[in-house]
């Protein structure tokens, strides 16, 4: 039963280029998040999905940055046009179908990718 | 607005010492409080999660407390060692937040041998 696969491990872009971080969630897991981690900054959340739904996006950039989850494959973190400051280390999560009170079981995360800018 | 903060930021002991390692929020409306270990480079390992209806769970040397009334979690690690190196994250699961994390700074934690 693998966990939480994020691939590549490392990816380096120029600026103006585009990101594409993918991310597989444990097997029987059906919600994934994308959090950020900047360089000597606490995780922040960016986005919340499910199959085919943007649950939560209140921590996404309002540009450049987009994420999907579709009904096959895995959910992508697309970042466009990437600049300097969107080097950062971005990590996936997934959980299990949260209970009727709306709380998780809690989080797996997988080992993130590292985007840098040069 | 849910702020959590760990302290110290950085800690350093000498190894077989018992520590604790501190975490406060502001808002007591959680789901449930997870501490996680990050060691540098990698992912996350999920530690210990006490849901807001506990007030503690172990796991081996590792003891997590929860004080929801107060806003505060510790963590105990007893006799310690130096494969305990690492970064030490708390963070809350909010109530009505869409079970998105509120994440700490962190605690830089260094076991001397």
């Amino acid at each position: 039963n693998a966990g939480v696969m994020q691939n590549p491990r490392h990816l380096v872009r120029r600026r103006g280029q585009e990101a594409r971080l993918r991310c597989s969630p444990m097997k029987g897991h059906s919600h994934v998040y994308w959090y950020r981690q900047l360089p000597e900054e606490g995780l922040k959340f960016m986005v919340y999905l499910q199959k085919e739904n943007i649950i939560d996006e209140s921590g996404m950039p309002k540009e450049r940055f987009s994420a999907e989850f579709p009904k096959e494959g895995p959910s992508i973190l697309r970042i466009q046009q990437v600049v300097r400051g969107d080097s950062a280390a971005y990590f996936c999560a997934s959980s299990p179908r949260q209970t009727r009170q709306g709380a998780s079981n809690g989080y797996t995360f997988g080992s993130g990718t590292r985007l840098t800018v040069v | 607005k849910q702020e959590v903060t760990q302290i110290p930021a950085a800690l350093s002991v000498p190894e077989g010492e018992n520590l604790v390692l501190n975490c406060s929020f502001t808002d007591s409306a959680i789901y449930n409080l997870q501490w996680f270990r990050q060691d540098p480079g990698k992912g996350l390992t999920s530690l210990l999660l006490i849901q807001s209806s506990q007030r503690e769970q172990t796991s081996g040397r590792l003891n997590a407390s929860l004080d929801k009334s107060s806003g505060r979690s510790t963590l105990y690690i007893a006799a310690s060692q130096p494969g305990d190196s690492a970064t030490y994250l708390c963070a809350v699961n909010p109530q009505g937040g869409s079970e998105k994390l509120v994440f700490g700074k962190g605690t830089k934690l260094t076991v001397n041998p």
